[in-house]
């Protein structure tokens, strides 16, 4: 079971690219690397979602090396309601692990 | 995506009393699963329910603690029995809606306190 580590926190500011590194050295072969958005008092929202190389959305892009050991949540020119905790969740067979979090605390 | 509602959306019991958790989903779907939150942590989960089988549990957690129905496609129910203050958390379901990725998309939560 691929075991997750991520920052505790990290701080920003409006308007700046903030990029979320997660390492999950252990994944396996059919593992898949998701993301959610998780705010006080609701469930996780799904982000994005990866195998390998780069995938984008229209909220994030998604970078996953090609040792797929680690991979990096980039979200464009945040606002403060970007403030929340970043799950990054390695999954295959459903099995599933979701790391500790990082949380974001954006600045005006 | 999927539209997945959760009732109570929160509840406030007494010790020793069980409290059974409805998640209710719009499409089919095979698997479900149901996650423990603790205050300030990440998520844990439970068990997975299949509809049709007995549901699978994670190690910690135990079917006469953590009883799950499975009783369609589209519908889940987790009982917490017997509870004590160390069961006050958010309790969550989530759905697969592709099994070849594994992608799950989550319901509101139910936030349960013990007293």
């Amino acid at each position: 079971l691929a075991k997750t580590t991520q920052p505790i926190s990290m701080d920003s500011y409006e308007g700046q690219e903030v990029n979320i590194t997660c390492s999950h050295n252990n994944i396996a072969t059919n593992d898949y690397i998701t993301w959610y958005q998780q705010f006080p008092s609701q469930g996780p929202r799904f982000i994005i979602q990866g195998y390998k190389t780069k995938v984008t959305n229209e909220v994030a892009s998604l970078f996953i090396p090609a040792d797929r050991k680690s991979s990096t949540l980039s979200l464009p020119r945040v606002s403060l309601s970007d403030t929340a905790v970043y799950y990054c969740l390695v999954a295959g067979f459903n099995k599933f692990y979701f790391g500790s979090g990082t949380k974001l605390n954006v600045k005006p | 995506s999927a539209v997945i509602s959760q009732k109570p959306s929160r509840d406030i019991c007494q010790r020793g009393t069980s409290l059974t958790i409805q998640c209710q989903v719009d499409s089919q779907v095979t698997m479900m699963f149901w996650y423990r939150q603790q205050p300030g942590q990440s998520l844990t989960l439970i068990a997975t329910a299949n509809q049709g089988s007995e549901a699978t549990y994670e190690s910690g957690f135990v079917i006469d603690k953590f009883p799950i129905s499975r009783p369609n496609l589209t519908f889940s129910t987790l009982t917490v029995s017997n509870m004590s203050p160390e069961d006050s958390s958010i309790y969550l379901c989530s759905v697969e809606l592709n099994p070849n990725t594994d992608t799950q998309y989550f319901g509101p939560g139910t936030r349960l306190t013990v007293l």
